[in-house]
């Protein structure tokens, strides 16, 4: 089974409908992401949290809000979708860099991906 | 600021040539890592690599191949006798250490296609 599971792997909706895309690992990580790809923009990040009662924003978190429900799970929403919103997002988690530089996380492993059509 | 980039957009090979893939990154920091992702046509990311700022020394893995040169500000990827199946977009990615977020910046990303 995979250590990180994103559902649904594909959705389509409509503009003005509200939308959750969530994320669950198993890899005992407690830092979850949330990214989001376009095409030629690379990845860039919408939301981070470092665990439960820590959630930060990212460069583009207008638009967007999530959820920490438990370690092991982060959920990403579309209050009201538009169709600028239209990407491949992707979760990632990491560890908390014990075994790394002080001040650096490990390295972020991502789920498989959540390909969100909005119309 | 922290930026990443990978000013080749798309790179055409045919199979059992080398090709380099580039990767610039600008930051403050003295402390950081440095990233390689590869993402097949099946649209997962595939972590290659990490390497930290302390570290120059090349790294290679079978085939491939990485030359970090903080003189430059370079972390350049190499394939050697690349195969279809290298057929990709590859990112390359910075984290800094300054607020301790764990963010990655990442570059546009690079296509390569590998021809038969």
């Amino acid at each position: 089974d995979a250590d990180v599971t994103q559902t649904p792997r594909n959705r389509i909706t409509k503009t003005g409908k509200r939308i959750m895309l969530e994320c669950s690992q198993t890899k005992g990580h407690d830092r979850m992401y949330w990214y989001r790809q376009d095409p030629g923009l690379g990845l860039r990040l919408i939301y981070y949290s470092f665990d439960v009662k820590d959630i930060n924003k990212g460069e583009i978190s207008d638009g967007y809000s999530v959820s920490r429900q438990a370690q092991a799970k982060f959920s990403l929403s579309l209050e009201s979708a538009i169709p600028n919103q239209t990407a491949l997002y992707f979760c990632a988690t990491s560890d908390s860099g014990t075994g790394g530089l002080a001040g650096i996380t490990d390295t972020q492993y991502f789920g498989p991906g959540t390909r969100l059509t909005v119309l | 600021a922290q930026k990443v980039t990978q000013a080749q957009t798309e790179i055409s090979v045919v199979e059992k040539e080398d090709v380099t893939l580039d990767c610039v990154y600008e930051t403050r920091d003295t402390t950081y890592y440095l990233f390689w992702y590869k993402q097949p046509p099946s649209g997962e990311l595939v972590f290659l690599i990490r390497r930290n700022s302390f570290d120059e020394q090349n790294e290679i893995s079978g085939r491939y191949s990485w030359n970090f040169q903080k003189s430059t500000s370079s972390f350049n990827f190499t394939i050697t006798a690349s195969q279809v199946v290298d057929s990709a977009v590859y990112f390359c990615a910075l984290s800094e250490a300054r607020g301790n977020t764990g963010k990655l910046i990442f570059g546009q990303g690079t296509t390569l296609q590998v021809k038969p």
